[in-house]
């Protein structure tokens, strides 16, 4: 049980490029997130799928795309990297969309990628 | 819309000392509480939760919190600190109704031999 698992864990990209994270989960669960975590800022929600076909906008979805592959995979994608875009991608999942106990989220390893 | 405010950007202690990190939350409603810590070069881990029942939580190496609706926190203790619990911690809240969890900028945590 390998819980949530993104690739790659390291990316450098130069401006302009594009790239897909990928993360994949293995709990069953109904909702998936993805997050940047900058020094200073915490973590910043970027979108979420609540459920598999469903994908909302979260606090910072401006220069990403995501898509839910189905009910284990969530990509984010950079269109035209930015070198405001270095940081570091947390994907998370949860049980499902709703109240306690199931809003609790696991994360995976993160990303860190760097905008040149 | 909910919002966490982490008093202490970095902390410095040494080990044995105790512990208290602050955490307030601005939300009208319901809320579940988490305490996330990572580790350098680690990913997040949840330490404790509350979801609701007695305000005084107990979490994973020793950690509590205490849950004070009065004051919208949810401080982050321990008696004893060691070496290891060196890390970054994040208070995190979720409202009833939003179910979309929102994270404080962390506060930095140095435990000195």
């Amino acid at each position: 049980n390998a819980g949530v698992t993104q690739t790659p864990k390291f990316q450098v990209l130069k401006t302009g490029q594009s790239m897909t994270l990928q993360c994949a989960q293995d709990m069953n669960h109904n909702s998936m997130y993805w997050y940047r975590q900058d020094p200073g800022m915490g973590l910043r929600l970027i979108y979420y799928s609540a459920s598999e076909g469903t994908t909302d906008k979260g606090e910072v979805p401006n220069g990403y795309n995501v898509s839910r592959l189905n009910k284990r995979e969530f990509s984010l994608r950079l269109e035209s990297a930015a070198p405001s875009q270095t940081s570091v991608y947390f994907c998370a999942s949860s049980e499902r969309w709703g109240p306690e106990p199931y809003n609790e989220q696991f994360f995976g390893p993160g990303t860190r990628l760097t905008v040149l | 819309a909910q919002s966490v405010s982490q008093h202490n950007h970095h902390v410095i202690l040494s080990e044995a000392a105790s512990l208290e990190l602050g955490c307030n939350y601005s939300y009208g409603g319901t809320v579940n509480l988490f305490w996330y810590v990572q580790y350098p070069g680690q990913h997040l881990q949840l330490l404790l939760k509350y979801f609701s029942g007695d305000p005084l939580v107990k979490g994973i190496k020793g950690f509590e919190a205490e849950f004070i609706k009065s004051k919208f926190s949810f401080n982050l203790r321990k008696p004893s600190v060691q070496w290891s619990d060196t890390a970054e911690y994040f208070c995190a809240v979720v409202g009833a109704g939003s179910y979309q969890l929102t994270f404080g900028k962390g506060t930095k945590l140095s435990v000195i031999p």
